[in-house]
């Protein structure tokens, strides 16, 4: 059982906006950065975005992310069929002592 | 480019001990803080370990404290984690990461546990 909650699923059909939410306690997202990764089919995980946008060099302003208070969210915009992958938010958790993942988001390109 | 290659794995027995290594190359290894996270078949992320740039400081899960044990060799630019008393649970797929946020990722070795 994950301390980070991300719904199962999501899914668009090309060039819609996608968003997946990700949801925490204040010992996690609420006093920490979250970050959101991309794990394409087969492949390992890439880094995609953190707090105010930051996105390492290659990824798309398509995706962007958002928090308020305990919970955080990844939108993709203009939905892409390469964009079919699943995603995790991620963040430090100050009572743990530990980095947690969320269970992942599989997107899927309709 | 950011370059981190892991090996190590493989198959071994419940109770048995296995040493992966990580060798990392086109940045500053010294400078970063250095993470494990691992992914059992067909399952999520999990994040194992990580240590700070010298080595002082290290975190583990709950589930491998006491039985896996991170180290690093700034000098050699490599990341290494030493697992013992390995259960079937702990197979899967490990990741070397750089940073405490795993902004870089390894392709991964695996660790089959039967």
């Amino acid at each position: 059982q994950s301390v980070l909650t991300q719904p199962p699923s999501a899914s668009g059909t090309p060039g819609q906006r996608v968003t997946i939410s990700c949801s925490g306690s204040s010992s996690n997202i609420g006093n920490n950065n979250v970050y959101w990764y991309q794990q394409l089919p087969g492949m390992a995980p890439k880094f995609l975005v953190y707090r105010n946008n930051q996105r390492p060099s290659g990824v798309p302003d398509r995706f962007s992310e958002s928090k308020s208070g305990t919970s955080a969210s990844l939108a993709i915009s203009g939905l892409r069929s390469e964009d079919e992958a699943d995603y995790y938010c991620a963040a430090w958790d100050d009572s743990l002592s530990a980095y947690v993942f969320g269970p992942g988001t599989k997107v899927t390109v309709l | 480019d950011v370059q981190l290659v892991e090996s190590g794995g493989g198959l071994v027995q419940p109770g048995g001990s296995l040493k992966l290594s990580c060798v990392a190359s086109d940045f500053t290894f010294s400078a970063y803080w250095m993470t494990w996270v691992r992914q059992a078949p067909g399952r999520g992320l999990e994040w194992v370990a990580n240590m700070n740039e010298d080595g002082s400081k290290k975190h583990y899960v709950d589930s491998v404290r006491g039985r896996f044990t991170i180290s690093r060799d700034n000098a050699k630019t490599s990341l290494y984690l030493q697992m013992n008393n390995l259960r079937v649970e702990d197979t899967g797929v490990y990741y070397c990461a750089r940073a405490s946020n795993a902004d870089y990722w390894g392709q991964g070795t695996l660790v089959i546990v039967s």
